[in-house]
């Protein structure tokens, strides 16, 4: 039972170059969402999709993009790194979150340094 | 504006001294209060939900309650394995049935043997 798998697991990019993250989920789920972590902010939310073709933004979007073609499946796409997008990046996945809010399970992250 | 606040950020306990960790929210129409545990180099693992004040949920050490304002893990006769980050985030009840999720900043457990 794989559940939110994320690659890679570490990155190195030069300011300007673009990268996609990867995030597949194996367990159905119809909400996925992307995070960053930075010490001392916390989780915070960049983007999230409620099911393929749906997406939405969050408190921090800019700079990222996303697309969702798959139910299993949500990238997150840099388009110019910037060294202020130094940080970890988790993506979580739930199932839909109705009267009875379901908690999101989350992947190992990717951890990514922009010089 | 949804708002966590966790405190202690920082606590450090020996072997069996039992303790808590705060979790200060506001938020516009609580729709659930969860509990995560972060484990270094690791994405956070689910530990509790919470729905509505006076709820109370057990996992072996680990107690969560909810009031209107605020949460508390009690960790009671806590081992070194429990060191661990402790994440807070609510939900609200947002526009829509998928709402926010908003995290705190956590609290860095370490049990000393």
């Amino acid at each position: 039972n794989a559940g939110v798998t994320q690659t890679p697991k570490f990155q190195v990019l030069k300011t300007g170059q673009s990268m996609t993250l990867q995030c597949a989920q194996d367990m159905n789920h119809e909400y996925m969402s992307w995070y960053r972590q930075d010490p001392g902010m916390g989780l915070r939310l960049i983007h999230y999709s409620v099911g393929a073709g749906i997406t939405d933004q969050g408190e921090v979007p800019n700079g990222y993009n996303v697309s969702r073609s798959t139910t299993e499946d949500f990238p997150l796409r840099l388009l110019s790194a910037a060294p202020s997008q130094t940080s970890v990046y988790f993506c979580a996945s739930s199932s839909w979150t109705g009267p009875g809010s379901q908690p999101q399970h989350f992947g190992d992250g990717t951890r990514l340094s922009i010089l | 504006e949804d708002q966590v606040t966790q405190s202690p950020e920082a606590l450090r306990l020996q072997e069996g001294e039992s303790s808590s960790l705060n979790c200060s929210y506001t938020v516009s129409g609580l729709r659930g209060l969860f509990w995560y545990r972060q484990d270094p180099g690791k994405g956070p693992e689910f530990l509790f939900t919470l729905y509505s004040a006076g709820e109370e949920k057990e996992k072996e050490r680990l107690k969560a309650t909810l009031t209107k304002k605020e949460s508390f893990l009690h960790i009671t006769a806590p081992k070194p394995e429990d060191s661990a980050t402790y994440l807070c985030a609510v939900r609200n009840a947002g526009g829509t049935s998928y709402g926010k999720l908003t995290f705190g900043q956590g609290t860095i457990l370490t049990v000393h043997p």
